[in-house]
């Protein structure tokens, strides 16, 4: 089946650096989704990446999808003590379901 | 956030014993799904109900049972539960995807469920 593997698992970083996390996936995606996980909380929507290249951006986070629709990352800019929680990429092949990747648990040092 | 009400938030119980959980959502949305969560696999899709008593397996369904006898409720039940199935569970619901497309799923706050 498919699988969507995600590095780092964890990442220390010192508030004010940049933060990249990597998603591969096994097979060829339709479309990738990014969730955001606080400790203790749910995961929480991010954004969806549906075309082959596409980069989209919010706010100080960069989402991009590659040519071959097999991997995507998420690069934030300038980490805030806000940014910590566990980073999910999530790829859909078939129908509504998501296979999600291991997650990139974010620890910012103030 | 989106309706959606997970019950119980927390149970305890032991080996052998029948547990259920319940999803229950105000969005009408039609996709319900039921993932567990654990350290270092992130979230493993159950179950998933595509409507009112259509149901599917996900990736580990092994052990558990879904019914959905109306739109707005979901339920997971363990029929007899085993240690390996203490997890946090979390439902989400979705609305349906358009040309291959899905949707963003919006998940509850999750049960933590220890078995002992």
């Amino acid at each position: 089946g498919q699988q969507v593997m995600q590095i780092p698992q964890y990442q220390h970083v010192q508030e004010g650096e940049d933060f990249t996390t990597y998603c591969n996936s096994s097979t060829t995606l339709s479309n990738i989704q990014w969730y955001k996980q606080r400790p203790g909380g749910h995961p929480v929507f991010l954004i969806q990446l549906v075309k082959s290249g596409e980069v989209k951006k919010q706010k100080r986070l960069t989402f991009q999808f590659g040519e071959a629709k097999k991997n995507s990352s998420l690069h934030i800019t300038a980490t805030q003590t806000t940014d910590v929680g566990t980073y999910f990429c999530a790829g859909n092949n078939a129908g509504n379901m998501l296979t999600f990747g291991g997650g990139t648990r974010l620890m910012v040092k103030p | 956030d989106a309706g959606i009400t997970q019950s119980p938030r927390h149970k305890v119980t032991e080996t052998g014993t029948p547990v259920t959980l319940r999803c229950h959502q105000t969005e009408n949305h039609r996709y319900m799904y039921w993932y567990r969560q654990d350290p270092g696999h992130g979230l493993r899709l159950i179950h998933y109900s595509y409507g009112v008593k259509d149901t599917d397996k996900g990736e580990v369904s092994d052990g558990y049972s879904v019914s959905r006898s109306k739109t707005e409720d979901f339920l997971l039940t363990l029929e007899s539960a085993t240690s390996s199935q203490t997890s946090v569970y979390f439902c989400a619901i979705s609305e349906s995807g358009d040309r291959g497309v899905s949707q963003p799923q919006h998940f509850g706050d999750g049960t933590r469920l220890s078995i002992l």
